[in-house]
């Protein structure tokens, strides 16, 4: 399974977008990418998932180059609800089972 | 929507007692998952079950042990609860791997 490094924090304002890259340079080829974004004292919730290009769905971006090393998650115009913790997972999640590794994170602030 | 619950969102226990958290889900999935959380630490996969009656080892399955008799219900089991256990607990389901559902969470203290 691919290690993922991604900021362990970030600020942003309302209305602003927020890109958060994460790198997985050892991605394999049945590998996607996967993230989640948690609220405090929630459990984690899906975001959205490619394998590469683009990916949209009404909550975000999804932006994955030609070799797949990285990947950036983008939220467009941010509000104090989007104030949570982001993890990128990179795996063969297709597998029976389907192992997910969630890393430390990435902790969003939005302020007003 | 889909649900995922689990039996208790606190819970006190002593070492050495044992102790089962139980964690059911609405949607017919076959993958269902058991992970701790801990500040530092992320989220950190105990076991899973991809089908009734199986199971496989996570990332840290030491101390704890699953079972799993009905599709719907993946229950954690502590032996012989420990300190070091104190953790918030979190069970999901899904279909496919990567889209698993999350229960609330479990927020287990041992002393």
């Amino acid at each position: 399974l691919a290690k993922t490094t991604q900021p362990i924090s970030m600020d942003s304002y309302e209305g602003q977008e927020v890109n958060i890259t994460c790198s997985h340079n050892n991605i394999a080829t049945n590998d996607y990418i996967t993230w989640y974004q948690q609220f405090p004292s929630q459990g984690p919730r899906f975001i959205i998932q490619g394998y590469k290009t683009k990916v949209t769905n009404e909550v975000a971006s999804l932006f994955i180059p030609a070799d797949r090393k990285s990947s950036t998650l983008s939220l467009p115009r941010v509000s104090l609800s989007d104030t949570a913790v982001y993890y990128c997972l990179v795996g063969d999640h297709g597998n029976q089972g389907g192992k997910l590794i969630f890393g430390q994170g990435t902790e969003l602030s939005v302020k007003p | 929507d889909v649900k995922v619950t689990q039996s208790s969102r606190y819970l006190v226990k002593r070492t050495g007692e044992k102790v089962f958290l139980e964690c059911v889900q609405d949607m017919d999935h076959e993958n269902m998952f058991w992970y701790r959380q801990d500040p530092g630490l992320g989220l950190r996969l105990i076991y899973f079950s991809y089908d009734v009656k199986m199971k496989e080892k996570g990332d840290i399955p030491e101390g704890y042990s699953v079972s799993r008799e009905k599709k719907e219900r993946f229950s954690l089991i502590l032996e012989s609860a420990s300190t070091n256990q104190t953790s918030m607990y979190l069970c999901a389901s899904g279909l496919q791997g990567y889209e698993q559902y999350f229960g609330p969470g479990t927020r287990l203290t041992v002393t």
